[in-house]
């Protein structure tokens, strides 16, 4: 089945620029998504169609894709974007499927 | 604003039918706009989608997942419902109902019920 490969944790300093990669053999066929999750809360998504964010999402989360990666980009990290990020995609067959998550911890 | 909410047993017996309902409120669940979703969490673990479904009935689901899932519309109470036959632990999770403009991606979710199976 297909799958979408994400580092399971990112650590950064507050300020710095947090990069959590996804990758998946689809992806330069497919929209990618992203989903930030905090802990005991339903996810949000803050990135679709590869690289536009939803009203309300802050400018320092961006997306981009290159090939077969796609990339969340959170600039000049706050304390409070610490949380799970899930990418999201589908197969060549219309299958919805999700990476593995990624722990973003802000030191 | 609209707002989604799930409800339904939080314990199901091993080998029964797992139901589940999402109503949308300040919202309508037959609006061609939006295709409606499920999607669940094991307990420390990632998202897995499960299907969704469109107003008009047509419906989507994860392969997987498939030969036990059923997911219904009833546009007359703004519901929108999750049946999963045959359950075993595994199935145990925090399942969410979302909305999405497309069957592709979802932006508004459920705040999640907590589903064990368990005898």
């Amino acid at each position: 089945s297909y799958e979408l490969t994400q580092p399971p944790s990112v650590s950064v300093s507050p300020g710095q620029t947090a990069r959590i990669t996804c990758s998946g053999d689809a992806l330069p066929n497919q929209y990618a998504y992203w989903y930030q999750q905090k802990p005991g809360q339903a996810p949000v998504l803050v990135i679709y169609k590869d690289s536009e964010r939803p009203s309300g999402i802050p400018e320092r989360f961006s997306g981009s894709s290159s090939g077969t990666t796609v990339t969340l980009t959170i600039s000049g990290v706050q304390a409070e974007d610490e949380a799970d990020y899930y990418c999201q995609s589908a197969d060549s067959s219309g299958t919805v499927v999700f990476g593995g998550g990624t722990k973003l911890t802000v030191l | 604003q609209v707002q989604l909410q799930e409800s339904g047993p939080g314990l199901v017996k091993p080998s029964q039918t797992l139901s589940l309902t999402c109503t949308v409120s300040g919202g309508s669940s037959s609006s061609g706009d939006y295709y409606w979703s499920w999607i669940r969490q094991p307990p420390g673990k990632g998202l897995e989608w499960i299907g969704n479904i469109y107003y008009s009935g047509s419906t989507y689901y994860n392969p997987s997942l498939k030969s036990r899932v059923t997911i219904s519309v009833d546009t007359s109470k703004n519901q929108f419902s999750l049946k999963l036959s045959s359950v075993t632990a595994a199935d145990t999770a925090v399942y969410y109902c979302a909305r999405g403009p497309n069957r592709w991606y979802f932006g508004l979710w459920g705040r999640g019920t907590l589903v064990t199976v368990s005898s």
